[in-house]
């Protein structure tokens, strides 16, 4: 039961490179999200999406870029790395319906030097 | 606006004693409230949630939550704290008005069981 799987786990890019940080999940959820986490500073929310084919910007969007062609995947692009986008990256998914819980992958921790 | 603070950065306990970890949200309409835990390295994991009905909510892992709505408030309890409960505990609150279903979380407490 893979729940939410995101790739690369870790990554250290260069000021400037570009990347696309994976997320994938199998549940069949239509509500899918990204966070960023910083130390001390909790979840803040980049993008989220409430189907294939629909996406809108959350606290922080600026410098990221999102996609839902499928159900399944929800890909974070990022273009112009840049230091202050050295963070820990979650994925997560739910159900519709303001009752229903978030279902985490294990993040990406990324590093841009 | 929607927001959620947890006052305490760390939380110390000695192992079989009690443990509350604090929690205050602030939101528009009706409160949807949940608790997450962290362990080094993973995601977050779903512990137990607030919709409506009785204010003492049961989870997982022993964990309870108790919603006060005077107080605004859905502290985490234990009755009996084990070494293996030490971790980064995150509250969360869903204003019922916001149609996208975002979480707004707070800024984390991490919880230290020594043996």
């Amino acid at each position: 039961n893979a729940g939410v799987t995101q790739t690369p786990k870790f990554r250290i890019l260069k000021i400037g490179q570009s990347m696309t940080l994976q997320c994938t999940q199998d549940m069949n959820h239509n509500y899918m999200y990204w966070y960023r986490q910083d130390p001390g500073m909790g979840l803040k929310l980049i993008y989220y999406s409430v189907g294939a084919g629909i996406t809108d910007k959350g606290e922080v969007p600026n410098g990221y870029n999102v996609s839902r062609s499928t159900t399944e995947d929800f890909p974070l692009r990022l273009e112009l790395a840049a230091p202050s986008q050295t963070s820990v990256y979650f994925c997560a998914s739910s159900r519709q319906g303001a009752n229903q819980p978030q279902h985490f992958g294990d993040g990406t921790r990324l590093s841009i030097l | 606006a929607q927001s959620v603070a947890q006052p305490e950065d760390q939380v110390n306990v000695a192992e079989g004693n009690p443990l509350t970890v604090k929690c205050t949200y602030s939101v528009s309409g009706n409160p949807y409230l949940f608790w997450y835990v962290q362990y080094p390295n993973r995601g977050l994991q779903f512990l137990l949630k607030y919709i409506t009905g009785d204010n003492l909510v049961k989870g997982s892992y022993g964990f309870e939550a108790e919603f006060n709505k005077s107080q605004t408030s859905f502290h985490l309890k234990k009755p009996s704290a084990l070494v293996s409960d030490s971790a980064l505990y995150f509250c969360a609150v869903r204003d019922d008005e916001d149609s996208s279903y975002k979480l707004i979380f707070g800024s984390g407490t991490r919880l230290l069981v020594r043996p």
